[in-house]
């Protein structure tokens, strides 16, 4: 059983770029839930993908949007990126019934300059 | 009503003494209360949780004490080593809910000094 994947760990944008970041959930899992963690706090949701859809969404402007795919990977894309998008974004995966029990990815470490 | 508040920012503590970490909540509506362990360069992990049914939950060395009515909860860990030395963060939900949404504190830096 392979954990929950991201890609890429690292990566620098410039101001008003676009940035797609991946994950590939654990296996067996079909929810997908996305989280940004700024440096020094704690992790803050920002929508969670089921059946290919999203299904809850935190307060985020729409310039953060995603994607689920069939076989329960997913996208986090950021339109526009502004400075304060710099931040570590986290992946979590959770097993169908079982509430909210998350397993977090590594994450992508992303920086705006 | 949607923050967990989170005590202390940082902690020291020797080796084979007990760390407490302790958080609140305002959200009643909240039934799911896991502490997670993330290290530098990696993902938060589940360390234990509880739900408000009971009011302690031990696993190994990790002790979850929850208080309903004072809306607190707390992680002990006792006999603390020097490789526990990281980053928790306590977190809340409403596991009926749809969303898999956990309110996270703003953790608390662990540091257990040999």
């Amino acid at each position: 059983e392979t954990g929950v994947t991201q890609s890429p760990t690292h990566l620098i944008k410039t101001r008003g770029q676009q940035v797609t970041l991946r994950c590939s959930s654990q296996s067996g899992h079909n929810t997908v839930s996305w989280y940004q963690q700024a440096l020094g706090q704690g992790p803050q949701f920002i929508f969670q993908y089921y059946r290919e859809e999203e299904n809850g969404r935190g307060n985020f402007p729409p310039r953060f949007s995603g994607l689920q795919f069939p076989n329960y990977s997913s996208e986090l894309n950021v339109n526009a990126l502004e400075l304060d998008d710099s931040a570590l974004y986290l992946c979590a995966s959770s097993l169908p019934g079982s509430g909210v029990e998350l397993f977090f990815g590594s994450g992508t470490q992303l920086s705006v300059l | 009503q949607q923050q967990v508040k989170q005590s202390p920012q940082s902690l020291i503590v020797q080796k084979g003494g007990i760390s407490i970490i302790n958080c609140a909540y305002e959200n009643t509506a909240f039934d799911y209360f896991p502490w997670y362990q993330q290290f530098p360069g990696k993902g938060p992990a589940l360390l234990i949780a509880i739900r408000p049914d009971v009011s302690e939950k031990k696993e190994g060395r990790f002790t979850i004490s929850f208080n309903k009515s004072a809306k607190q909860f707390s992680l002990h860990i006792m006999d603390s080593q020097p490789g526990d030395s990281a980053t928790y963060f306590c977190a809340a939900s409403k596991s009926s809910g749809a969303t898999n949404k956990l309110i996270f504190g703003t953790g608390t830096l662990l540091a257990v000094q040999p």
